[in-house]
């Protein structure tokens, strides 16, 4: 157990359907990642929240949106979902806030899958 | 996006039996890490290696970080069952503000 929390597990939807995907990160970790995984993509960086702020973005399309509320949980909002959203998406968080070193700890995935 | 290519992209080997797999690019990283995804769960770090020339151990893992710092390996020994899953590298580029960027896996079966 990485102490990550992610729900839900699994999202059956429509496209054009919006949704809501939770993370609360480990105790004291400051810093939420969130990563798109697919087939034919990998693990594809979305976006990362340090304390509050977002800090670094990645792949994330403008459909997508995210944010780290004061509790230091973070939601990802999928909107105008299109079958090429459906994927694992995984929340990671870090010990190390402003010098992060890679070390994630990622939960165990919320999967999306849009019919 | 920034590559990593990671080979072999899959591995089926009998028990016991040693392992190779690797990553390479064409830019230089700070870091490189090396993690191990399971079925229905997500990946977990194995090993983290900050400097060029690093060769760290875990358990029957062991990796090194390239001089040139352009590329790492992963080796496992003795492979038992539980060895199965996806191994992924993952590097931190020079002047990405440490995003991490994944390899795409190289998959693990092992034959009992």
């Amino acid at each position: 157990d990485s102490g990550v929390t992610q729900t839900p597990k699994h999202l059956i939807t429509a496209t054009g359907q919006r949704v809501t995907l939770r993370c609360s990160p480990r105790s004291g970790d400051l810093s939420v990642y969130w990563y798109q995984q697919s087939l034919d993509q990998g693990l594809q960086f979305l976006i990362q929240y340090y304390n509050g702020e977002e800090r670094a973005k990645g792949n994330i399309l403008e459909r997508f949106s995210a944010q780290q509320f004061p509790d230091l949980h973070s939601e990802l909002n999928l909107s105008s979902l299109e079958l090429g959203d459906s994927a694992l998406y995984f929340c990671a968080s870090s010990p190390r806030g402003l010098r992060d070193t890679g070390e994630l700890f990622f939960g165990e995935g919320s999967r999306l899958t849009v019919l | 996006g920034q590559q990593l290519n990671q080979s072999p992209q899959s591995m089926f080997i009998q028990e016991g039996e040693d392992v190779s797999m690797n990553c390479t690019s064409s830019s230089i990283f700070n870091t490189w890490l090396w993690y191990k995804q399971e079925p229905g769960e997500g990946p977990v770090l194995l090993i983290a290696l900050y400097k060029a020339g690093e060769l760290t151990s875990n358990g029957r893992l062991t990796a090194q970080f390239g001089i040139t710092r352009k590329d790492s390996f992963l080796n496992i020994s003795a492979s038992i069952p539980s060895d199965v899953g996806i191994y992924f590298c993952a590097g931190q580029l020079v002047g990405s503000n440490y995003k991490l960027t994944f390899g795409k896996g190289t998959l693990l079966t092992v034959n009992p």
